[in-house]
């Protein structure tokens, strides 16, 4: 079990800037999360899937954030144009699909620098 | 909405020296409280669920506990490397899936 694996580990961009972030999810996990961390506000659930369906994306923060979900195996999570605010972690993070309040399993961040 | 509050924001405790962090949450119909650890750099790694007022779950130095209010994580007895981030979060019945975390309590435990 190789866990979930995210890319880029480190992305630094500068400002107006499009960004994109990937994620592919531990295997037979029926849903995938996206989840943002700073100092501020902590970890936020920016949207989340179920087999491959958005579901709730009420956290996207707004239209310059959009996320994908083309097959079980891969997600992306794109912003443009980016925004010194954008700059945080985002994890990745896959449940299975036994129960809806399974765990979650996270990937190890792509931590987001926007200058 | 759900609402999770962590307490303290900091502990700092000598080696062997036990104690509990705090977990307090508001939650429509709860269908689960999770602690996660996080070490820096990484992701937030599962620790514990729990489902019902009640219930506790143990994993070698660690203990959590439920009530209808909140749920604490006993630290036993801990060493060096129990230093981490731990963080609590609730599933509740109107958001299945949709997990709500607290802002954690970082925990450095001195040699």
């Amino acid at each position: 079990d190789a866990g979930v694996i995210q890319s880029p580990r480190h992305e630094v961009t500068e400002m107006g800037q499009e960004v994109t972030l990937r994620c592919k999810p531990i295997s037979g996990h029926d849903y995938l999360f996206w989840y943002r961390q700073t100092m501020m506000r902590g970890l936020e659930l920016l949207i989340y899937f179920n087999n491959n369906v958005p579901i709730d994306d009420s956290g996207m923060p707004e239209d310059r954030f959009s996320a994908k979900m083309p097959n079980a195996s891969f997600s992306t999570l794109k912003i443009q144009p980016s925004e010194p605010r954008d700059s945080a972690v985002y994890f990745c993070a896959s449940s299975p699909g036994d129960r809806p309040d399974s765990p979650l399993h996270f990937g190890n961040g792509t931590r987001l620098t926007v200058t | 909405e759900d609402q999770v509050t962590q307490s303290p924001e900091a502990l700092r405790l000598q080696e062997g020296e036990s104690s509990s962090l705090n977990c307090s949450y508001t939650v429509s119909g709860l269908r689960g409280l999770f602690w996660y650890r996080q070490d820096p750099g990484k992701g937030p790694e599962f620790l514990f669920t729990l489902y019902s007022a009640g219930e506790e779950k143990e994993k070698e130095r660690l203990k959590a506990t439920l009530t209808k209010k909140e749920s604490f994580l006993h630290i036993t007895a801990p060493k060096p490397e129990d230093s981490a981030t731990y963080l609590c979060a609730v599933q509740g019945g109107t958001n299945a899936g949709k997990s709500t975390f607290g802002d954690g309590t970082t925990l450095t435990v001195k040699p």
